[in-house]
Order: structure tokens, then sequence, then C-alpha cells
């Protein structure tokens, strides 16, 4: 079993959809859970970060994580085109200097 | 803030040469640097992790005679690939973790440099 799990997707939706992006992972000292968004032939950009259960809003971005079901999502209100990309989460056990444990991604395609 | 950049962007490169890729944070200081490489529709995997001063820390699988990395400076973090084959064909992403305790684990990631071994 992979340590961090993510549905490679490809995802298509309209625009306007609301998306759901979900990551299993079986290492139960993560606390640190990050979502990435990366464009094509581009570095990632770090989009939300969570820190144990719970849900972080950030304008039509709302991440959840459920440490007990061992389950990250990421929400994406009214999706648009310009969304399309690559979203990777990220697992870390420590806050400092630690590195991440990356999921296989999601590719996402928002339709016009 | 917080711009890391990759140099070269992209590199062409005959089999059996070496090639090298600088990492630079451009408006903070980095204790930690982190090297990874990403094949075509696949995440990044970790190689290596290089702290300021001291020796990179290298994951399992990867070579450290061919992959050497050198983090000179606070700033700067360099990955020679040696005798570079195409099989090290591969888009390589670093990352860089400012100095000091941060209130979270921030890294934040160059551009990328894609490599092509012919």
């Amino acid at each position: 079993q992979k340590e961090v799990e993510q549905d490679p997707g490809p995802l298509s939706v309209p625009e306007g959809a609301i998306v759901s992006l979900n990551c299993t992972y079986s290492n139960s000292a993560f606390q640190y859970f990050m979502w990435y968004r990366q464009y094509s032939r581009k570095g990632p950009e770090l989009l939300m970060y969570t820190y144990s259960s719970g849900n972080k809003e950030d304008g039509r971005f709302t991440a959840q994580v459920d440490k007990s079901s061992k389950y990250i999502s990421l929400f994406i209100r009214d999706s648009q085109p310009s969304d399309s990309a690559t979203y990777l989460c990220a697992m870390s056990v420590s806050n400092y200097g630690q590195n991440f444990v990356f999921g296989p991604g999601t590719r996402l395609s928002v339709l016009p | 803030g917080a711009v890391v950049s990759q140099h070269p962007s992209w590199v062409i490169c005959k089999s059996g040469t070496s090639v090298k890729i600088e990492c630079r944070s451009l408006d903070f200081q980095a204790t930690t640097m982190f090297w990874y490489r990403q094949f075509p529709k696949q995440s990044l995997m970790l190689m290596a992790t290089s702290n300021e001063g001291s020796k990179a820390t290298y994951e399992q699988g990867v070579e450290k005679d061919k992959f050497l990395i050198n983090h000179a400076s606070l700033t700067l973090s360099t990955l020679t690939v040696t005798s570079a084959h195409p099989e090290d064909s591969s888009f390589y992403i670093c990352s860089a973790s400012p100095l000091g305790v941060s209130s979270y684990n921030e890294q934040f990631f160059g551009p990328g440099t894609r490599l092509t071994v012919l």
C-alpha cells in the first residue's frame, strides 16, 4: 500500500461545478496537510495548508481533514477553466524542515 | 515574497555529460532545500534533502555519486547530474524552507528544470 493515495483522474467538470478532490493515507503520524496546484511544466504552488483535523476555507477553496478516517479533501466551488491543473496533496509529520510525502496528483480539467 | 528560481529552465545534453542545475531562494534564506524528480504524469519523488553547510541526505535508491548536491549558501543549492543517461531525463524541481522556525512547515517550489538526455 502506498503511503498516500490519490485518484489520478483525469477529472473533467463543466465550468461552475463544485469539484471534490481526495487523498487517503496510511501513516497516522501525519499531522500537517497541504494541497498544491501544479500547472503543466511548472513547479507546484501552495493552495491550502491545514493542521490536524477540521476544515479550512480560503475563497473558493475548502480543505477538510478527517484524521480518524485518514482522509483529506479539497473542494473547489464555482470552478473556472483556469483551475485546470494537477492537484497534489502532501503531508508531513513535523512542522519544521520536514520533507513532504506527496500523492500522485489528480488532473483536473474545467471545461468552459 | 518567497520566490524560488531555478536555472536553467530546460537543458538538452548528450549522454555521458554532466549537467548542473541551480536553485536559488531570491528573497529569503533557506536552511533546507529539497530536490525532487517528476516523471510525466507522476507525482514528485523526493531525491534528497540538503542543509546549508552539511552533506545532503539522499532518499533510498538515489545514487549520491550520480546526483551531487551542494548547498553552499543559505540562498543557493545545486544539483549536478553526472554522466547523464537518457533514463535521467525528467523534470527536476527544488523547494526551499525559510530560515528559522516557521508557524508551519513551509516549502516554496521552484519552476522546475526539464532535462533531456539524448
